[in-house]
């Protein structure tokens, strides 16, 4: 079934810790998001890609990284965590359509203690 | 930039009753604009949208009217129901040629039983 994936769901790590948080999608979407989102809170875009080897900083500082070397994978990089990055991380994607919503992943809960 | 502007920020209704949330836009160029639903510990999902060329779009209990001239947009939900508590976020989309979306900061909207 055509999804988002997004691994893993909660994870707790010590400050400075390095951590990935990893997206997939099987929708075959060019576009693909990273929003940063405390519970039932605004959505903050950090980063975006229009396409393989295309990423973008977003509207949230973040001290985040990005990468986009296939399609379907968009995985996002915390050098050295701190607790002010405690939060839920969404990946979305969407179709090359200015028409078209967002589809958006299960969230990945991280709490840096 | 775009701005958008949600409110209420929080909604409180007895079930059966009617509840509106409305979003200004400050773009007039703007064309898309979804509505997307987020329950409590979920992803958000689109419940409906509608598109600059349309003034009103209605599915079951859930209807978007748009108002172009003005720079608004409403969800209206009637006969609401326990299930349909959770936080909605109107986006705009399409400013600029961007795929980007702004969204509203959200409405919590609570039906009490």
């Amino acid at each position: 079934e055509a999804d988002i994936y997004q691994t893993p769901r909660y994870l707790v790590i010590g400050t400075g810790k390095k951590i990935t948080l990893e997206c997939s999608q099987t929708m075959g979407h060019d576009k693909m998001y990273w929003y940063q989102q405390d519970p039932g809170m605004e959505l903050h875009l950090i980063h975006y890609s229009y396409g393989v080897n295309s990423t973008e900083k977003g509207d949230l500082s973040s001290e985040s990284t990005v990468s986009r070397i296939r399609t379907e994978h968009f995985p996002l990089t915390l050098e050295s965590a701190r607790p002010s990055h405690t939060s839920q991380y969404l990946c979305a994607s969407s179709v090359a359509s200015l028409l078209n919503e967002q589809f958006f992943g299960p969230g990945t809960r991280l709490t840096v203690l | 930039g775009e701005n958008v502007e949600q409110h209420p920020s929080t909604l409180s209704v007895q079930e059966g009753d009617s509840a509106v949330i409305k979003c200004t836009y400050s773009d007039s160029a703007s064309n898309y604009f979804p509505w997307y639903k987020q329950e409590l510990g979920k992803r958000p999902q689109l419940i409906i949208d509608i598109r600059s060329n349309v003034g009103e779009k209605k599915d079951q209990r859930i209807a978007v009217t748009l108002n172009k001239t003005a720079k608004h947009f409403s969800l209206h939900i009637t006969e609401t129901q326990p299930e349909d508590s959770a936080v909605y976020f109107c986006a705009v989309k399409g400013t600029g040629g961007s795929y980007i979306p702004t969204f509203g900061r959200g409405t919590s909207l609570i039906v009490h039983p």
